[in-house]
């Protein structure tokens, strides 16, 4: 079955912190990766994708992730954060239909 | 980017009455769209793949009788909530594909629905 796990449910971190957040996933099909952001208030918008080739993806704003297939891992990360970071972070994967995790709540302090 | 507009924002009914929930693209045509439930502080939930011009492929354990999935055009699928019940409260986001583009999808802004 197919299913993505994202360890950190709720994470808080200061301006300028490192980011890494961690997503497992379990697919049967042809492998497309996903992390998509949510502002409060605002939609899901895409903030890097995987669909083959290198494995270190760079998204917007800054975020990047790698896709470690011996793992099965698509981990998010981003060297310095900004307190606009504040929003729920998705993990998702998909090939006919995109299936999402439960999202980790990041939190930045000013 | 490719624009995904839903309507409306949000919706408040009673019991029992049924509610229809739009969802657009706006400059693209989507082949395929697709249905998504949030509980609160929880992650999206897939109800159904809407597919134009044939019928909605619903996923384990989501009535279709219930939430009507139409997908007559290109541009546009509704989701119709029917015989509303308080426990049908929640917040419906719609996704849409690009018609040969690949994988990726662009999201509604999601509609609240109040059943009381």
């Amino acid at each position: 079955a197919q299913s993505v796990s994202q360890h950190n449910h709720h994470v808080i971190l200061s301006e300028a912190a490192s980011l890494e957040l961690g997503c497992n996933y379990s697919y049967g099909g042809t492998v497309n990766l996903f992390w998509y952001v949510q502002y409060p208030g605002q939609h899901l918008q895409l903030l890097l994708k995987y669909f083959s080739g290198d494995p270190l993806v760079k998204g917007i704003k800054g975020f990047e992730a790698e896709f470690i297939k011996s793992k099965f891992s698509f981990n998010l990360r981003k060297p310095s954060v900004q307190w606009s970071d504040t929003a729920e972070y998705f993990c998702a994967v998909g090939d006919d239909k995109i299936i999402f995790g439960k999202g980790t709540r990041l939190h930045i302090l000013p | 980017g490719a624009v995904v507009s839903q309507h409306p924002s949000w919706v408040i009914c009673k019991s029992g009455t049924s509610v229809k929930i739009e969802c657009r693209s706006l400059d693209f045509q989507a082949t395929t769209m697709f249905w998504y439930r949030q509980f609160p502080k929880q992650s999206l939930m897939l109800m159904a793949t809407s597919n134009e011009g044939s019928k909605a492929t619903y996923e384990q354990g989501v009535e279709k009788d219930k939430f009507l999935i139409n997908h007559a055009s290109l541009t546009l699928s509704t989701l119709t909530v029917t015989s509303a019940h308080p426990e049908d409260s929640s917040f419906y986001i719609c996704s849409a594909r690009v018609t040969g583009g690949g994988t990726e999808a662009f999201f509604g802004q999601g509609t609240r629905l109040t059943v009381v």
